[in-house]
C-alpha cells in the first residue's frame, strides 16, 4: 500500500484555468515536500510545509498543510504551459525505525492552450 | 557547482548483464540516496548511505548493491539485471541528518529486455 495517496494521478486543464492535488496519509507527517519533475529531468523542490495549518506560496502556486499534518494540497492559478509536468508530494516518515523520504506516486498535469 | 550528476543517462541492458550506475555530488553532502521511479509508484528508495564508507537498504533494496568508497560518489550495481528492474534511476543527496530538501540527480532511464 502507498503511505502517501496523491490524487488525481492526472490532470488536463484548460490554459487560465485553477487546479488542486492532493496529498495524503494516514500517518502524521513530520515535513511535506512538493516537487515538480518535467519529463526526462530531475526533480526540482518547490515548497516545505512543517506546521499544521501552514501555507506557503511562491508565484501562482500555493501550498497548504491541513491542521491535522496528514493532508496537504498544492494549488495553481491561472495555470500555464510551464506548470505541465509531474507533482511529487514527499514526507518524512518512520520507516522501519529510520527517517526517510517516501513519496506520493505522482500527478501528471497537461495544460492545454 | 554541477549539484548531483547521473551517469549514464540512458541504456539498454538484456537479462543477465551487469551495470553500475555512478552519481556524483559536489556540494560536500553526507547523505546519498538511489530511488527508482515506476509509472504509478512515485519514488521508492533502494540504497542510502549516511556518510563515506557507509550504506543501509531502503524500501527496495533487493537485486542491486551500492558502494560509497567516496564521499562525493554513489555507485549502484545490477549484478543479474532482470526485466522488473526496467525504470527510471534518482540520484540525490543531502546535508547531514537533513531528509528534507534532498537534491535529485537527472535521473538514469534503463531498459532490461
Amino acid at each position: 500500500s502507498q503511505e502517501l495517496e496523491q490524487s488525481p494521478q492526472s490532470l488536463i486543464v484548460q490554459e487560465g484555468k485553477n487546479l488542486t492535488i492532493n496529498c495524503t496519509s494516514s500517518k502524521t507527517l513530520y515535513g511535506l515536500y512538493w516537487y515538480k519533475q518535467k519529463y526526462g529531468e530531475g526533480l526540482i523542490f518547490l515548497m516545505m510545509l512543517q506546521k499544521g495549518g501552514e501555507e506557503k506560496s511562491h508565484e501562482k502556486i500555493t501550498a497548504k498543510l491541513d491542521e491535522k499534518k496528514q493532508q496537504s494540497s498544492l494549488h495553481i492559478t491561472a495555470s500555464q504551459p510551464s506548470h505541465a509536468g509531474i507533482y511529487l508530494c514527499g514526507a518524512d516518515m518512520l520507516i522501519q525505525g529510520a527517517q526517510k523520504l517516501v513519496f506520493g506516486q505522482g500527478t501528471r498535469l497537461t495544460i492545454n492552450p | 557547482n554541477a549539484g548531483v550528476t547521473q551517469t549514464p543517462k540512458f541504456r539498454v541492458l538484456k537479462t543477465g548483464q551487469s551495470m553500475t550506475l555512478l552519481c556524483a555530488q559536489d556540494m560536500n553532502h553526507e547523505y546519498m540516496y538511489w530511488y527508482r521511479q515506476d509509472p504509478g509508484m512515485g519514488l521508492r528508495l533502494i540504497h542510502y548511505s549516511v556518510g563515506e564508507g557507509t550504506t543501509a537498504k531502503g524500501e527496495v533494496p533487493d537485486g542491486y548493491n551500492v558502494s560509497r568508497l567516496k564521499k562525493q560518489n554513489f555507485l549502484l550495481g545490477l549484478e543479474s539485471a532482470a526485466p522488473s528492474q526496467t525504470s527510471v534511476y534518482f540520484c540525490a543527496s543531502s546535508y547531514r541528518g537533513q531528509v528534507r530538501e534532498q537534491y535529485f540527480g537527472p535521473g538514469t532511464r534503463l531498459t532490461v529486455t
